[in-house]
């Protein structure tokens, strides 16, 4: 029973081409999160959803498009990927509402995606 | 704008040493401050947190401290264990939009 989980787990893709990660939640957490951790490990914050409305996008290339179907799920879709979209990406969950403090989050087990 | 700053790594000691990491953070209002650790190959874990000032965060022998003098949440364990070597992360919660700004990570490795 995976609270937050992420498909797929890795993902090798030639440059140019499009891609999708799907994340989906059971905790019954109001906020999703993608985060993307470069080769030094460093975090950051690409975007939010709260109740499937985008309250965070971070300063991202609109090849990266985020889609929240229901409030349990989501993905990412990446367009015309590049050598340096090569990353993990995690996505992560938490209980709060914008304006009510951050709360720890959940995260799922990451996407190494490496582009060629 | 917020930030969190955590000392290099990696960090190198030998099993049952003792352990710190430092952590300082700028930012406006009072955020909440959280130890996270990733294993290899591994997503994060949260390890611990404290919401506000001289609160004190423990789990598995980890503990810190919010210092708001000092701005800092530095990160503590008496004894290390060879199981305790992974990445660990200090973040801050930011209390509007409910994000959490990541330090760029402390590598330890811990030696038999």
């Amino acid at each position: 029973d995976t609270a937050v989980s992420q498909t797929p787990k890795y993902l090798v893709t030639q440059m140019g081409n499009d891609k999708s990660i799907k994340c989906e939640q059971n905790l019954g957490h109001d906020t999703m999160y993608w985060y993307k951790q470069d080769s030094k490990k460093f975090l950051k914050i690409m975007f939010s959803y709260n109740n499937k409305e985008l309250i965070i996008n971070e300063t991202v290339p609109n090849r990266f498009s985020p889609k929240s179907p229901d409030k349990a799920h989501l993905n990412l879709h990446i367009n015309s990927l590049e050598l340096g979209d090569s990353a993990v990406y995690f996505c992560a969950s938490s209980p709060m509402s914008p304006g009510q403090g951050a709360y720890g989050y959940t995260f799922g087990s990451g996407t190494r995606l490496t582009v060629v | 704008g917020d930030s969190v700053t955590q000392m290099e790594g990696p960090v190198t000691l030998s099993e049952e040493a003792f352990l710190t990491i430092n952590c300082t953070y700028t930012a406006t209002g009072y955020p909440s401050l959280f130890w996270y650790v990733q294993y290899p190959g591994e997503g994060l874990q949260l390890l611990l947190k404290a919401t506000k000032a001289d609160d004190k965060g423990s789990n598995k022998g980890f503990e810190a401290t919010y210092r708001k003098e000092t701005t800092s949440f530095h990160l503590e364990k008496g004894s290390v264990q060879v199981s305790d070597s992974a990445v660990y992360f200090c973040a801050l919660g930011d209390n509007q939009g409910g994000k959490l700004i990541f330090g760029q990570g402390t590598e330890l490795s811990v030696k038999p």
